[in-house]
């Protein structure tokens, strides 16, 4: 069964603070992996595509990488912000435009 | 360039009731796909259209639901007669449909629909 698992559910950090949030996934055939933010009452807003080939890609303070051996992958939040307090959701592609969801990481960012 | 919109942001209605939402993609996006969140579960894949044909609509839970997207604009999605496990937050997608599996998909607010 095509699955999407991610921890932690919940995270506090203080803001300037680093974070990790993971995602193991057991899709098959993989495609590619996303990893969403999503405000509260907004829709989810893309941060990184990776296909099998990248272990790695970056946006702003946002880096996320991909194992495709382990079926892992982490997004790495550098010098957090008030402004990062939200879902970040693990989403992966299995040859087709259906996307396979995670249940998300609430991310809370305290001053 | 306006993003994806949908309305109304909220809705609710009666057991027994028909609904429908509204999803606009963003102008000259092909690709247009329909999500759904029921309470404390993931977001789930409904079904999808390229223009006006609906592409894959396996995610679709029952004949109570009816999506459709004349002349390739914008889409609905009905439910008739909505039950109250239809409860959640509904949301549009769209994508260009010129870079296969690899697009964005730019989603819109949702729809949050509360069945009583």
């Amino acid at each position: 069964k095509n699955q999407v698992e991610q921890s932690p559910q919940s995270l506090i950090i203080l803001e300037g603070k680093n974070c990790t949030l993971q995602c193991n996934y057991t899709v098959s055939p993989f495609s590619n992996l996303r990893w969403y933010k999503q405000d509260t009452g907004r829709g989810p807003v893309s941060l990184t595509i990776m296909t099998f080939s990248e272990n790695t890609k970056s946006n702003g303070r946002y880096t996320a990488t991909l194992d495709a051996d382990t079926k892992q992958s982490s997004l790495h939040i550098t010098a957090s912000q008030l402004s990062d307090s939200a879902s970040y959701i693990c989403v992966v592609s299995a040859n087709t435009d259906k996307l396979i969801f995670g249940t998300g990481t609430r991310l809370q960012v305290f001053p | 360039e306006a993003g994806v919109t949908q309305f109304p942001s909220h809705s609710v209605i009666e057991k027994g009731q028909t609904v429908t939402l509204r999803c606009d993609p963003i102008s000259g996006h092909d690709n247009l796909y329909w999500y759904r969140r029921v309470m404390g579960k993931e977001i789930k894949f409904l079904l999808h259209f390229v223009k006006e044909s609906k592409q894959d609509e396996s995610g679709m839970p029952n004949n109570r639901f009816l999506a459709e997207r004349t002349g390739g604009t914008y889409s609905t999605l009905k439910v008739q007669p909505a039950e109250l496990e239809d409860s959640g937050v509904y949301f549009c997608a769209s994508s260009p449909g010129l870079a296969g599996f690899q697009e964005t998909q730019y989603f819109g607010p949702g729809t949050r629909l509360l069945v009583l």
